[in-house]
């Protein structure tokens, strides 16, 4: 079955830290994923996706098809990045893909 | 034009009664999906409607949810007989026609429910 595992439910680092929020997927196609985010009191919103290799506010995210993983990092937390993120997995059906997420990890960055 | 649009932003309604939660996706987007936010749960897939497709409604919890999609735009969630565990931000997305590589979902701004 298609599944997204976020196994922390809640991260909490110093401004200045080094972040990655783990994202572990079981897929039996080639996979598209994608790390969404949502600010408080915000909607939630795409923050990147593997295909486009993008680097985001700093976020970068890496397929590792080996590991099937996809973690989210950024080499130095800001305060700015305290939000709920959420991994999701775009489920390839009949008619269409249907996106499948994670439990969420909430990240709080102390200053 | 604007993004997704849900309606009622709060809703406090009573053990067993019925409630409709609206949503407006994203003129053009073929895909629509509900889901549930609960406090420490995540993020709950409910149902999916994709074009004129049989619905997947897999992730309804209980046969007291149900949903539409009228025209193959603007879908309705109802609860029949809420309960307190009914509780919760109810969120709908849209998309694209996603069959290719382009499933970004953008999301309203969800309804609070709450159950007392």
């Amino acid at each position: 079955a298609q599944r997204v595992t976020q196994p922390e439910k809640l991260l909490s680092v110093f401004k200045g830290a080094p972040v990655e929020l783990k994202c572990n997927y079981s897929y039996s196609g080639s996979p598209e994923l994608f790390w969404y985010v949502q600010y408080s009191r915000q909607r939630l919103q795409l923050l990147l996706r593997h295909i486009s290799r993008e680097s985001i506010k700093g976020f970068t995210a890496d397929l590792n098809k080996g590991e099937t993983s996809f973690h989210l990092k950024k080499p130095f937390a800001q305060e700015e990045d305290s939000a709920m993120y959420y991994c999701a997995l775009a489920q390839h059906m009949e008619y269409g893909n249907k996106l499948v997420f994670g439990a969420g990890t909430i990240l709080r960055v102390k200053s | 034009g604007a993004g997704v649009s849900q309606s009622p932003s709060n809703k406090v309604t009573e053990k067993g009664k019925d409630v409709e939660l609206r949503c407006d996706p994203i003129s053009g987007h073929t895909a629509l999906y509900w889901y549930r936010q609960s406090l420490g749960q995540g993020l709950e897939f409910l149902i999916y409607f994709q074009g004129n497709s049989a619905p997947d409604k897999s992730g309804l919890p209980s046969d007291r949810f149900s949903a539409e999609r009228t025209g193959g735009s603007v879908s309705t969630l109802t609860i029949q007989r809420t309960q307190q565990e009914d509780s919760a931000v109810y969120l709908c997305a849209s998309s694209l026609s996603p069959s290719g590589k382009n499933t970004e979902a953008f999301f309203g701004q969800g309804t609070r429910l709450t159950v007392v």
